[in-house]
């Protein structure tokens, strides 16, 4: 069974800085998907960025990119210029890339909690 | 705004209990994942159906329950409930079955309380 683990409880970043979140998965399986989802205190899960696993370039969104090293099965999530609307929990999560069944749902780590001072 | 309803938002009840709750996906997607949020296990899977069939399980209870109805709209039902089944439960919703790298779009979420 595939497992992620943040190892990360909490992280504080200042404002307008850099902050990179660690996720490490375990899987026996060679395509995915991994993705970094954001929930703010109003507890809406909100996708951030994906990365699949076949890709070599790392993904990047706007501020947000990932560092993905698939031989170590390390994703990190790097936020640059970080803003106060930053703050929230950080979820890293596995999805396999397998068609049907429950290869579809989505395995989460416990997440970190990220802090953005002003 | 995902697209996804779910409701109700807060749910209080008493222990042995049973509750129902509503989730709607957005237009046009046809699979439904539901997820459990506890403070002890983090974020579980708990079952998915695709256009009205159960898919997958996950971690979930006998106790529990879910069914997808033809107009798409899916319901979790969770009875004889315990104090730990206080959680926050989320709908997500997927266009398709057989595309992964699509994203699923999650509901705000419904707060079950048990006291």
């Amino acid at each position: 069974a595939q497992t992620v683990t943040q190892s990360q409880p909490e992280m504080s970043v200042q404002e307008a800085e850099t902050v990179t979140l660690s996720c490490t998965y375990d899987t026996s399986e060679s395509d995915y998907y991994l993705f970094w989802y954001k929930q703010p205190p109003s507890r809406q899960m909100i996708l951030v960025i994906r990365q699949e696993a076949y890709k070599q370039q790392n993904a990047t969104e706007n501020r947000f990119s990932v560092n993905f090293q698939k031989a170590a099965k390390s994703f990190s999530l790097k936020i640059s210029d970080s803003q106060l609307g930053d703050a929230a929990m950080y979820f890293c999560a596995y999805r396999s890339a397998g068609y049907g069944g429950s290869q579809g749902n989505l395995i989460f780590g416990k997440g970190t909690k990220l802090s953005v001072k002003p | 705004d995902s697209g996804v309803t779910q409701t109700p938002k807060h749910l209080i009840t008493a222990t042995g209990q049973r509750v129902t709750l509503r989730c709607s996906p957005r237009s046009g997607d046809l699979s439904v994942y539901w997820y459990q949020q506890s403070l002890d296990q983090g974020l579980q899977f708990l079952i998915q159906y695709y256009n009205g069939e159960e898919r997958a399980k996950g971690n979930i209870l006998e106790r529990f329950s879910a069914q997808q109805f033809p107009d798409l709209h899916s319901e979790l039902n969770l009875s004889s409930l315990e104090l730990g089944d206080s959680a926050l439960y989320f709908c997500a919703s997927s266009v398709d079955l057989y595309v992964p790298r699509n994203e699923q779009f999650f509901g705000p979420g419904t707060r079950l309380t048990v006291l």
